[in-house]
């Protein structure tokens, strides 16, 4: 159980930002959200996570709600090579637990 | 190494045959993980290994499957009798127990059984 909704896919074009939803409304107060993606033939890539503060790096910024039932990945200036399947995951952080990802966002940057 | 490694990236091998695939995690990471993707499928999650706990062994599919890890160094998966739906990408990923900056993962070995 992934514990999270996402679309299926999205487009975007090349130089907008990217805003990638997913819901977690059963989220408890213990857990992260974290967000991978997965460009085609690699294996997965960490991109940020954050528990309630919106977090900044330097791949993306992480939006969460203030009841934390839903966040937001933005990509502030999409390219080409951000192509790729986007999961949302949660669960909690330095815990023994594994990470189920579900069925992700497929994000296509169009030219 | 500064990342986590894989080996072989592709094995073809035939129905009945034993594979065995490794990976070397990022030295320093306690927790290794090891998933499967069929093609144009998500992650399965197969098993995770924390330090010297007993593993979690959840995921395998079958008894076919087996996973070895000395310490919190190599690891080993092990496939015995191979079938013809095992052919997938095997992941391994790598973290550190605390302070967690989340998984790193390697680029996988493609397994294609004929």
């Amino acid at each position: 159980d992934a514990k999270t909704t996402q679309p299926t896919s999205m487009d975007c074009a090349e130089g907008r930002a990217a805003n990638l939803p997913c819901n977690h409304s059963t989220i408890s107060g213990n857990e992260y959200v974290y967000w991978y993606r997965q460009i085609h033939s690699q294996g997965p890539q960490y991109i940020i996570h954050g528990l309630k503060n919106n977090e900044t790096n330097e791949m993306a910024s992480l939006i969460i709600t203030e009841d934390r039932k839903s966040s937001t990945l933005i990509l502030p200036h999409a390219t080409l090579r951000d192509t790729a399947v986007y999961y949302c995951i949660v669960r909690v952080a330095n815990g023994d637990d594994k990470i189920i990802f579900g069925k992700g966002t497929r994000l296509h940057i169009l030219p | 190494g500064a990342g986590v490694s894989q080996s072989p990236s592709n094995k073809v091998t035939e129905k009945g045959k034993d594979v065995e695939l490794r990976c070397d995690p990022i030295s320093g990471h306690t927790a290794l993980y090891w998933y499967r993707q069929r093609l144009g499928q998500g992650l399965e999650f197969l098993i995770y290994f924390q330090g010297n706990s007993a593993p979690d062994k959840s995921g395998l599919p079958s008894d076919r499957f087996s996973a070895e890890r000395t310490g919190e160094s190599v690891s080993t998966l092990t496939i015995q009798r191979t079938q013809q739906e095992d052919s997938a990408v095997y992941l391994c990923a790598s973290s550190f127990r605390t302070g967690d900056y989340g998984y790193t993962f390697g680029s996988g070995t493609r397994l294609t059984v004929v």
